[in-house]
């Protein structure tokens, strides 16, 4: 089973400033790796997915990179509506596994 | 717009089986593009992937759940179940449906139900 990772587990920022999110894969997923948001009390919500596409209706300050085991999702600016939890997902061998998650919290 | 609803009880006696629809609205289970799932996350806790299934029966689950799980397609009914048999408390967690897209990721989501394991 692959297993992810990310890094940091909280991350404090301000509105207007930028994030930086990391997931890594125990072994290479190619670039089978999709991001998701999750506010609370809600359902998660497909951002990016194939590792850099964005998905219908997520915002262009969201950006995804990578390739392999090392991914990165970036917001350039967050905006208030921004500060959720993010989870990164792999698909290999038609198994799919989730990483634990990043919160991005308002400082 | 293609829509999921979940469905089932909120509660369920340790041991026994739990049970959960989705109902799938705007698409069709039978579409043949798709794969439909169900993902689970504990209270406080991350996502866990539990199985797929395709509209023509054949599925797919967490090897980790595998011995319990049943997942499980209506089409005339334009639905698919899920069926977690010997539950414990640590099979409680707001259950999601989802449709896979491209076999691959999770658009979009039921809004999920909330499903606790006690006496």
């Amino acid at each position: 089973e692959i297993v992810l990772t990310q890094s940091p587990a909280t991350l404090s920022l301000s509105p207007g400033e930028r994030a930086t999110l990391s997931c890594r894969a125990s072994q290479s997923v190619s670039r089978y790796l999709a991001w998701y948001q999750q506010k609370p009390g809600q359902a998660p919500r497909l951002l990016i997915y194939d590792a850099s596409n964005r998905a219908t209706g997520t915002p262009a300050r969201f950006s995804g990179s990578g390739s392999g085991t090392d991914f990165t999702l970036t917001i350039s600016s967050l905006d208030p509506e921004d500060f959720a939890v993010y989870y990164c997902q792999q698909r290999s061998n038609w198994l799919f596994t989730f990483g634990p998650g990043t919160k991005v919290d308002i400082k | 717009q293609v829509l999921l609803q979940e469905s089932g009880p909120g509660l369920v006696k340790p041991s026994e089986t739990l049970s959960l629809t989705c109902t799938v609205s705007g698409g069709s289970v039978s579409s043949g593009s798709h794969y439909w799932s169900w993902i689970r996350q504990p209270p406080g806790k991350g996502l866990e992937w539990i199985g797929y299934t395709y509209y023509t029966g054949s599925t797919k689950y967490n090897p980790s759940l595998k011995s319990r799980v049943t997942i499980s397609v209506d089409t005339s009914k334009n639905q698919f179940s899920l069926k977690l048999s010997s539950v414990t408390a640590a099979d409680t967690a707001v259950y999601y449906c989802a449709r896979v897209m491209v076999q691959s990721w999770f658009a979009p989501w039921g809004q999920g139900t909330r499903v606790t394991v006690s006496s």
